[in-house]
């Protein structure tokens, strides 16, 4: 099964917001509601940001917010701060057989 | 706080068998799945398989023919064996925790470099 679908790239300045969008299909992102979102600074190991699809873990700054619609999910981060810049991974439960897939990764930059 | 220390060989030729190890400190090690995932170098997470202490096993199709995960309760340590290892197998391989029942990798390790060369 094929990675989940992510841009390559966003950007935009201190204070804006950007969308990172996850793309899978009806047996992925379509089929639960146990889309999760990592961050990962170069490095380091990559940290749990959302899970569940729109739920923030305990110390996770409520400026990252995460939906759902349809077989795309959506990671939207909002009042970009620096320390923001990182690369973004979404993943998905895919059922009994797959279990687990992720996306290719989306690298933020703030400008 | 759950700590994750890992560590195996990092140079293998094609056709060895991959091995690492992880220790679980400062957790209690049921209630958990403890997942391998990996990364080649500057590309994404690829999800490899899981284990919870019972031993009950999930593995990414992909890799199924050749991955073994297995546990050590006792010790408090999961294993990691990939078969047959090619150039396209380099990569960090990170140990990491969720919770049962939950769809979220919470704990990883520090990731160990395995790079696959002749």
């Amino acid at each position: 099964q094929s990675a989940l679908t992510q841009p390559r790239s966003v950007s935009g300045s201190p204070g804006q917001s950007v969308t990172i969008s996850c793309t899978g299909s009806s047996s992925d992102v379509g089929g639960y509601d146990f889309v999760s979102w990592y961050q990962q600074h170069p490095g380091k190991a990559p940290k749990v940001m959302i899970y569940d699809v729109d739920k923030r873990p305990s110390g996770v700054p409520d400026r990252f917010s995460g939906s759902k619609s349809g077989n795309t999910a959506s990671l939207t981060i909002s009042g970009l701060e620096a320390e923001d810049e990182a690369d973004y991974y979404c993943c998905s439960y895919a059922g009994r057989y797959t279990f687990r897939i992720f996306g290719g990764g989306t690298k933020v930059t703030v400008l | 706080q759950v700590q994750l220390q890992q560590w195996g060989a990092g140079l293998l030729k094609p056709s060895e068998t991959l091995s690492l190890t992880c220790a679980v400190y400062d957790a209690s090690f049921n209630g958990y799945f403890w997942n391998w995932i990996r990364q080649p170098p500057g590309k994404g997470l690829e999800w490899i398989g899981e284990i919870n202490d019972s031993g009950s096993t999930n593995y990414n199709p992909s890799l199924k023919s050749r991955v073994t995960i297995s546990v050590d309760t006792s010790k408090k340590h999961v294993s990691l064996k990939l078969s047959s290892v090619t150039a396209a197998d380099t990569a960090v391989y990170y140990c990491a925790g969720r919770i049962v029942g939950v769809q979220r990798v919470d704990h990883w390790g520090q990731g160990t470099l395995v790079t696959i060369s002749s």
